[in-house]
């Protein structure tokens, strides 16, 4: 089973450029989220999905960041315009848990890295 | 869970030796912990799982331990590999609904 895709692995831009993240999830997988992880910090949750639909976006800087995933598959992650703070690598993640059901396994994708000058 | 910024706990152990690496969760209410394991240049990996109406789960090599009374969360691999130098980090969700909440990462580095 193909794991999830990222695209591009790295992107240096300069402040106030704009950038987008692509994302592939897991075949069949309704649920799919983009995280910020930080040097030396562990991942924050940004935006889920769940199918085309957003599910929790309360952490996402919505002035700055968009996300979308239209057909609920693929979802991209747009930053517009990046600050120098926005330098992270950013995860997405896919699931297909069971309704009601605390358990989950999220199956990361290797992020994209992005350095912002 | 909080960071501790660029500079993460390290735990040093000799191959072949047991690891042990603890974290403290932060929610008392929390019914769902997750351990992660990131080496470098990729995405976190599934290790293990477990409950809060258990608190004791074995896997291949590892073993998860929960003691609620203290919200602290343990996991403990035998045998420790050069493979197995990573960055582990700890997750906690509160029930379905919520959202996986990362706590510390922590460096495990073994010497050959």
């Amino acid at each position: 089973e193909a794991g999830v895709a990222q695209s591009p692995r790295y992107k240096i831009i300069e402040k106030r450029q704009s950038v987008a993240f692509w994302c592939n999830p897991i075949s069949g997988h309704a649920t799919l989220y983009w995280y910020q992880q930080i040097l030396g910090q562990g991942p924050k949750l940004l935006i889920q999905f769940q199918n085309n639909g957003v599910v929790d976006d309360s952490q996402l800087p919505k002035d700055r960041f968009s996300a979308e995933r239209l057909k609920g598959v693929d979802s991209t992650l747009k930053i517009q315009p990046a600050k120098l703070e926005d330098s992270a690598v950013y995860l997405c993640a896919s699931s297909d848990p069971l309704a009601g059901w605390v358990q989950e396994t999220q199956y990361f994708g290797p992020g994209t890295r992005l350095l912002v000058l | 869970g909080e960071s501790v910024g660029l500079h993460l706990p390290t735990l040093s152990v000799q191959e072949g030796d047991n690891s042990i690496i603890n974290c403290a969760y932060s929610n008392s209410a929390s019914d769902y912990f997750i351990w992660y394991k990131q080496e470098s240049g990729k995405g976190p990996q599934f290790i293990i799982d477990i409950r809060s109406n258990m608190d004791k789960r074995q896997g291949q090599r590892v073993t998860v331990l929960l003691n609620k009374t203290v919200k602290h969360l343990s996991l403990q691999i035998a045998a420790t590999q050069p493979g197995d130098s990573a960055v582990y980090f700890c997750a906690e969700k509160v029930d379905a609904n919520s959202k996986l909440t990362f706590g510390k990462g922590i460096t495990l580095s073994v010497r050959p």
